[in-house]
């Protein structure tokens, strides 16, 4: 059974660095084609996609964010980190982490975090 | 960037009729070099995390009810339900996954 639990401040101030965890299950981030991607969702809005870390440590961001994030893995740990600074009101939002599975030819996105809450007020 | 962008943006349907729903790509979602389309559809309940319901056009994701089913090639995709049942309410989105990842706004789905 695939898990994933995002953690990380739920509160955080204007100009400050959000660092959210994933911590994982159920799969391992040293198979090849597998990774862990994060999305967010603000409040009523349309979900959008951050970031995304592969087996290979290799890393995609979204173009209009990407000066502002950073994603990591610690393999030992199960842990998937993303941080983003100059954090902004308009950056609150749902945040998710996601495992992107691999089999065969094919990929999804199938199993998502329960997702936290990070509001940005000073 | 390859922008997605879903029709309607609301829809409310009676229990037990059909329902559809429209995904366009600003270009073609079929990578030329495997083959495959990467569109997929996640349906969002209220106050939920997202569910995948169909990957790469129209391959099911397991545990998903066979009412649903995904269609389409190049910049044109549907998502349709054969038969609208109560639980089926939420939002749901369609996705590219062909240049990095990016989802339409969205169509809400309401019950009659």
């Amino acid at each position: 059974q695939i898990t994933l639990k995002e953690s990380g401040p739920t509160l955080v101030k204007p100009t400050q660095t959000l660092t959210l965890t994933c911590t994982f299950s159920g799969f391992s981030l040293n198979t090849r084609g597998v990774g862990v991607a994060w999305f967010r969702q603000p409040p009523g809005k349309a979900l959008e996609w951050l970031a995304l870390i592969y087996w290979d440590a290799d890393t995609r961001y979204r173009p209009n964010l990407k000066d502002r994030l950073t994603i990591t893995r610690d393999t030992s740990k199960n842990q998937v980190v993303l941080t983003m600074t100059n954090m902004d009101p308009l950056d609150t939002a749902a945040y998710y982490c996601v495992h992107r599975a691999y089999f065969g030819s094919s990929s999804y996105y199938k199993d998502w975090g329960q997702g936290t809450m990070v509001t940005v007020s000073s | 960037e390859i922008v997605v962008t879903q029709t309607p943006l609301f829809l409310t349907v009676t229990p037990g009729e059909p329902a559809s729903i429209s995904c366009r790509s600003s270009q073609s979602l079929l990578d030329i070099y495997d083959g495959n389309t990467y569109l997929d559809w996640y349906l969002q309940k209220p106050g939920q995390s997202p569910q995948l319901l169909v990957y790469m056009v129209s391959y099911r994701a397991s545990g998903v009810p066979d009412r649903f089913s995904g269609s389409g090639s190049g910049t044109d995709f549907t998502l349709k339900i054969s038969r609208v049942e109560a639980e089926d309410v939420g939002v749901y989105y369609c996705m590219q996954r062909l240049k990095l990842l990016a989802f339409g706004g969205g169509t809400k789905v309401e019950i009659k």
